[in-house]
């Protein structure tokens, strides 16, 4: 079974500097992994994703993210946060076998604010 | 171009009724799906389509809960019944195929209240 774990219900950054929002996951095969906005009384917005290759992987909106697989982590980062990027942040993955149909299983959530 | 749409966006209806949520996929994908958000949390899956066939309803929590998309584009989920504890808001998602690597796209959600 797969599993994603976002450890911080909230995290709190000033307007200019870097953030960091925490993701663990766990899967039997290799994962696909995913990072997704959602702003209030929104649907989820796509912002980035992890396949294969390059373990620093580029998103919108000037957020990236670094895939370690000793440590099954996705860490969402952005290296000055805008009062703009707060909103809930959803870290989600998909366990790949042969290929295929795989689900998608999303963590519980982390809620950015950035204070101006 | 257009993203996924849901329609209503709100409904509210009483405890016993029945209700259907409708959802508009990205044109030309093959792939929907359905997932369902309680307050405080990620969305669940529910049901995924390939085409006009369910490929996969394991995350539909009892036999209350069904849908349909009977030309492959268009998705309805139909809840019969309702009880309060159905209260969330409904997302729909799209992707081009059901290939892991393709993201999925989610349009705005229905959220339904069961007074």
């Amino acid at each position: 079974a797969q599993s994603v774990a976002q450890p911080e219900d909230q995290v709190n950054v000033a307007e200019g500097n870097p953030l960091t929002v925490k993701c663990t996951y766990s899967v039997s095969g290799n994962p696909y992994l995913f990072w997704y906005v959602q702003y209030p009384n929104r649907g989820l917005q796509f912002l980035l994703k992890y396949i294969t290759g390059d373990n620093l992987v580029k998103g919108s909106y000037g957020f990236e993210a670094e895939f370690n697989k000793s440590q099954t982590s996705f860490h969402l980062k952005k290296p000055s946060a805008l009062v703009s990027d707060s909103a809930l942040y959803f870290c989600a993955v998909r366990d790949l076998f042969s290929g295929g149909y795989q689900k998608v299983t999303f963590g519980t959530g982390t809620k950015l604010q950035v204070i101006p | 171009g257009a993203g996924v749409s849901q329609t209503p966006s709100n409904k509210v209806t009483e405890k016993g009724k029945y209700v259907e949520l409708r959802c508009d996929p990205i044109s030309g994908h093959t792939a929907l799906y359905w997932y369902r958000q309680s307050l405080g949390q990620g969305p669940e899956f529910l049901i995924y389509f390939q085409g006009t066939g369910a490929a996969d309803d394991s995350g539909l929590p009892n036999d209350r809960f069904f849908a349909v998309r009977p030309e492959g584009s268009v998705s309805t989920l139909k809840i019969q019944r309702t009880e309060r504890g159905d209260s969330a808001v409904y997302l729909c998602a799209s992707s081009l195929t059901p290939d892991g690597t393709d993201t999925q796209y989610f349009g705005p959600g229905t959220r339904l209240t069961v007074l």
